[in-house]
């Protein structure tokens, strides 16, 4: 079956531009989580969502990041005026449920930002 | 504080050696899950294997088998007879279910360990 999808795949943007990062989850995942991994480094989470509903952000780094999942399928990660720091690859993941499921992970979308 | 440990950052092998990565987490809670994830040149993290808290029972899949020991905060991975496709990122993760909702299914990472296996 489909696995996880993510795109774009590459995003680069000039500093201080918004952008937005789409996630497909795999049909019937009723959780979906978002994790930044720098160069070199493991996966960092940032925020998850039960259906539609955002259980934690305390992830995320700064006002300036914001995710939705408005029908509780697809989800978009935002980032707004960026900055350099925020480049790295956004990766998202599903899975059945949350403690202890295994998480399904898209090929995620490496943002660079010039 | 970290709570996984994965201390070795690049091993690299002969095909056919065997391998041990290694993996230390640190929890409070008595109830929480492992797991091992690959990730190879292409990027897309690949789930591997999920162990409970309560299950210290080894688990042995084709050439790869896991040993998990509560008593050392330990779940090293062994590769047997290593192979060039086996070349990858491996992470080590931990999730907690200690009844917090909030930290309630999120991934600890650790910094993962670059195996690279030669021909």
């Amino acid at each position: 079956g489909a696995g996880v999808s993510q795109s774009p795949r590459y995003k680069v943007a000039k500093r201080g531009q918004d952008v937005a990062l789409r996630c497909d989850p795999i049909s019937g995942h009723v959780s979906l989580f978002w994790y930044q991994q720098a160069l070199g480094q493991g996966p960092e989470f940032l925020t998850y969502f039960q259906n539609e509903a955002q259980l934690d952000k305390s992830g995320l780094p700064s006002d300036r990041f914001f995710a939705e999942r408005p029908e509780g399928s697809v989800s978009t990660l935002k980032i707004q005026r960026t900055q350099q720091e925020d480049s790295a690859v956004y990766l998202c993941a599903s899975s059945l449920g949350l403690a202890g499921y295994e998480q399904y992970f898209g090929p995620g979308t490496r943002l660079t930002v010039t | 504080a970290q709570k996984v440990t994965q201390a070795q950052t690049e091993i690299s092998v002969v095909e056919k050696e065997d391998v041990t990565l290694d993996c230390v987490y640190e929890t409070r809670d008595t109830t929480y899950y492992l797991f091992w994830y690959k990730q190879p040149p292409s990027g897309e993290l690949v789930f591997l294997i999920r162990r409970n808290s309560f299950d210290e029972q080894n688990e042995i899949s084709g050439r790869y088998s896991w040993n998990f020991q509560k008593s050392t905060s330990s779940f090293n991975f062994t590769i047997t007879a290593s192979q060039v496709v086996d070349s990858a990122v491996y992470f080590c993760a931990l999730s907690e279910a200690g009844g917090r909702g909030s930290t309630l299914g999120r991934l600890y990472f650790g910094r993962g360990t670059q195996l690279t296996v030669w021909p």
